[in-house]
Parts: C-alpha cells; structure tokens; sequence
C-alpha cells in the first residue's frame, strides 16, 4: 500500500531563516505531488505541483520554491522566511492511472514563524 | 478562475442527520470531492462525484448537480467523532486537470 511522510512534524524558526520541508512517498511510482499550505481556520491554498522529476509548476508568486530531486521526494524550500509564512503545510499525491484526480495526504507540517 | 462556497459553520446532534452544501463556478468541470478534516489533522478523502447523482459509502452521501454547480455531503447517524471540518474541492480541465481547488471548509460541531 501508498503511504507518504512529511517531516518535521513541527517547526518554530525566526523570521529571515531558510526553510526546508521534505514528503516522501512509499507504495507507487511517478506521482504527482503537490504542497498546500493551510493558514489557520483557512481552506487549503495549492503551492507548487510536480508531475515528474525536476518539473515544478508553481500557483502562487512568493518567497517559497520546491524541487523534485527523486520520483518520489517532494520538498519545499525558502531563503528567508516570512511571518505570513507560517501555517499547516501539506503534501499529497495523486497517481496517474483512472483515479488521478483523488489526492492523499501526508500527516503536514506545522510551522510557526517568529 | 473558480468560485467554491459552503458554509463556514453548522452544528448538529448526535444520532441526526445533516447536509452540507458546496456551490462552485468553474469551466472544464472535471469532479467534485469532500474531504474530512479533524484539528490538526491531514484531510482525508470522502467520497468523489464526477456524474449526477447520488454516491452512497455508508452514513456519508454525496450529491452532484453539474447544471446547477451544486453538491451536498449527507452524514446520517450522526457520531460524536464526525465532528470535523468537511472540504469541498473541485477539479477542472483549465490549466493542469491534476489539480483541486478548496472551499474553505464547513466546521461541523455535533453536540451528544
């Protein structure tokens, strides 16, 4: 079966330090995968989505970026963080095959910036 | 763009049933989906409407009316564990059809 992580689980960092968020996905291979950031008491605003190794399709301009180093590995990077970036950050994927449509959760990061 | 609305609260009792509608406007309507989401948590896929109709998983339904961009999640026998936030999200073919767009949530509260 599919499972995906995403670690830490919890971060606090001072605004203007660099961010690095990983996802890994277990069970399939070529995944789309995306990253979503909740902020609190909010809907889920998509960030970035991949459908392949080293392709980023970004949804929303800001100080955030992600890569695809591996098939299966998501991260989600910045240079100097923002107060306004804090939030639940989550990843999924999707496969590629008749349900590509649902996408399944990782367990999210919880970032608070200060 | 696209346009998702559901109410953003509802409480109800233990043991009843409840419907929480979703509207949305978008082109390319690709499916609609519901998601729960309990505090803290990831969501979790619920149940997927791509046809009209009525799409029955136990106590939870789902229903979609793509002439009139409606939807609506009926949780019956209600527990106290359902209550949960409840996401829409729907799917189109504008841009990549691999992605969602989220309402903002319908925060259910059910009450023993």
């Amino acid at each position: 079966s599919q499972t995906i992580h995403q670690w830490p689980a919890t971060l606090v960092q001072p605004v203007g330090s660099p961010l690095s968020l990983e996802c890994t996905v277990e069970g399939t291979s070529n995944p789309n995968l995306y990253w979503y950031r909740q902020a609190a008491g909010r809907g889920l605003q998509l960030l970035f989505y991949s459908v392949g190794i080293g392709q980023i399709s970004s949804e929303v301009p800001q100080n955030l970026s992600a890569s695809r180093p591996q098939d299966r590995q998501f991260i989600l990077s910045s240079k100097k963080l923002l107060l306004s970036d804090s939030g639940f950050y989550l990843c999924a994927w999707s496969g590629t095959g008749p349900s590509y449509l649902k996408q399944y959760f990782g367990p999210g990061t919880r970032l608070t910036v200060t | 763009g696209q346009n998702i609305d559901q109410p953003t609260e509802m409480t109800a009792t233990e043991g009843a049933i409840v419907q929480i509608n979703c509207t949305y406007q978008t082109s390319g309507f690709n499916g609609l989906f519901w998601y729960q989401q309990h505090a803290g948590e990831a969501p979790t896929f619920l149940s997927y409407n791509v046809l009209d109709g009525l799409e029955e998983k136990g106590r939870f339904s789902s229903f979609l009316s793509r002439s009139k961009g409606y939807s609506y999640l009926l949780l019956k026998e209600l527990q106290m564990k359902d209550s949960a936030s409840y996401l829409c999200a729907v799917s189109n073919n504008s841009g990549s059809a691999r992605q969602l767009t989220f309402g903002s949530g319908t925060q259910l509260t059910v009450l023993p």
